[in-house]
């Protein structure tokens, strides 16, 4: 079935270090999104991509929708101590509306 | 068993009516989440339960009530809702270790 490659699988950087993750698939997607989730909380919608080529900020966060439409980025600027959580790609398939399929996430830590 | 399963896939309901969607897992995950998905929109989180306690609750309406009678059960129980209220409710688990999400296939509620 269709899923999607997230990676990397878990970072450790130090604070104020830069991040970059990616998310790749086989299938066309017609929207990306990425959400971050807490420790202890669940997973909350921090950027949706809804064209080709988009790219689109959110303080120091910056996604860009790949123009194949079968890829996308999350990037991170500067990071802070509260940056530290899990992130999670999903798209939505271009030949079934609602439904999304989600990657298996990136956790990130930060050393002190 | 890697699934987690939604009941009903469809639920049409008046207003006055109350009715239950139903999700259930059995791959022993411990924190379960309700989203709800407007069309064409991102699944927005409701509900965060963690070992089969309410941890968060996104400021959802009370006309929605969750409840999570044993690790492998979650309910949402609908009561007096409004037709803006009707929308694709997701069900989501998540797997301790890894952070893996496991999304039900929802259940698509119309309120009349």
């Amino acid at each position: 079935g269709q899923q999607l490659n997230q990676s990397p699988q878990s970072m450790f950087i130090q604070e104020g270090e830069d991040v970059s993750m990616n998310c790749t698939s086989s299938s066309i997607f017609n929207t990306w999104l990425w959400y971050k989730q807490d420790p202890g909380e669940g997973p909350v919608l921090l950027i949706a991509l809804y064209k080709a080529g988009e790219l689109t900020s959110n303080g120091r966060l910056t996604a860009q929708f790949g123009i194949t439409r079968k890829d996308s980025f999350l990037n991170i600027s500067a990071s802070i101590p509260s940056d530290v959580g899990i992130y999670f790609c999903a798209g939505q398939l271009v030949d079934r509306d609602d439904k999304i399929i989600f990657g298996k996430g990136t956790r990130l830590h930060i050393l002190p | 068993d890697t699934e987690v399963t939604q009941t009903p896939k469809h639920l049409v309901m008046g207003m006055t009516n109350k009715k239950s969607l139903k999700c259930e897992q059995h791959m022993g995950h411990r924190a379960m989440y309700w989203y709800k998905q407007k069309a064409k929109k991102p699944p927005e989180l409701m509900f965060v339960y963690s070992y089969e306690k309410l941890s968060i609750n996104e400021s959802v309406p009370s006309r929605f009530s969750p409840e999570c009678p044993n690790s492998s059960l979650l309910n949402l129980h609908l009561h007096a809702l409004q037709p803006e209220d009707s929308a694709l409710y997701l069900c989501a688990s998540q797997e301790q270790n890894t952070g893996e999400l496991f999304f039900g296939e929802g259940s698509r509620l119309t309120v009349l």
